[in-house]
């Protein structure tokens, strides 16, 4: 049981080049989303998912796209990178929406990217 | 809007003393508030959650309370240890079932 996975741990862009990001979890949990942490801001939420095929937005998505295509899987992706998404990237899960229940989010290791 | 404040930012206290963490909240319709550890270059490993019904939850060492109609919350940590150095970060959900995090207290336990 590896819990909440994120692919990759490090990754360098130039300006306008596009990447994935990818989470994966085996707790078969309904609920995941992808936050970024900087300096003095704390973790902000990008976007999450309610479940397969569904996503929403969240508090900073502009730049952002993201597809939940499998239940296990949340794909973040940057189409074209800019400097102000240079960040640390972090996927979690959780069973259940917190309104139905005591279940906690679960986070990944976290994706560093830089872009220059 | 939902607002999480952490106080202090950061904490240096001798091993062995006692400590609180503080968290206020400005919107006190929350389902549950959870408290997290984060080790520098690590991701965040969840330490405790209370729900909204609850007024305390503890796990070892670690007490957290909840008053909400206060917004507030306090993370209580006995006898400090080096290993307990860390980030804590207070986060709550609220009713649209996004979480909302605080920034985080630095905490140095000195040997």
């Amino acid at each position: 049981n590896a819990g909440v996975t994120q692919t990759p741990k490090f990754r360098v862009l130039k300006t306008g080049q596009s990447m994935t990001l990818l989470c994966a979890q085996d707790m078969n949990h309904e609920y995941m989303y992808w936050y970024r942490q900087d300096p003095g801001m704390g973790l902000r939420l990008i976007h999450y998912s309610v479940g397969e095929g569904t996503t929403a937005k969240g508090e900073v998505p502009d730049g952002y796209n993201v597809s939940r295509l499998k239940k296990q899987n949340f794909l973040l992706g940057l189409e074209s990178a800019a400097p102000s998404q240079t960040s640390v990237y972090f996927c979690a899960s959780s069973l259940a929406p917190a309104k139905l229940s005591s279940y906690e989010q679960y986070f990944g290791p976290g994706t560093r990217l830089t872009v220059t | 809007k939902q607002e999480v404040t952490q106080i202090p930012a950061a904490l240096s206290v001798p091993e062995g003393e006692n400590l609180v963490l503080n968290c206020s909240f400005t919107d006190s319709a929350i389902y549950n508030l959870q408290w997290f550890r984060q080790d520098p270059g690590k991701g965040l490993t969840s330490l405790l959650l209370i729900q909204s019904s609850q007024r305390e939850q503890t796990s070892g060492r670690l007490n957290a309370s909840l008053d909400k109609s206060s917004g507030r919350s306090t993370l209580y940590i006995a006898a400090s240890q080096p290993g307990d150095s860390a980030t804590y970060l207070c986060a709550v959900w609220d009713r649209d079932d996004k979480i909302i995090f605080g920034k985080g207290t630095r905490l140095h336990i000195l040997p």
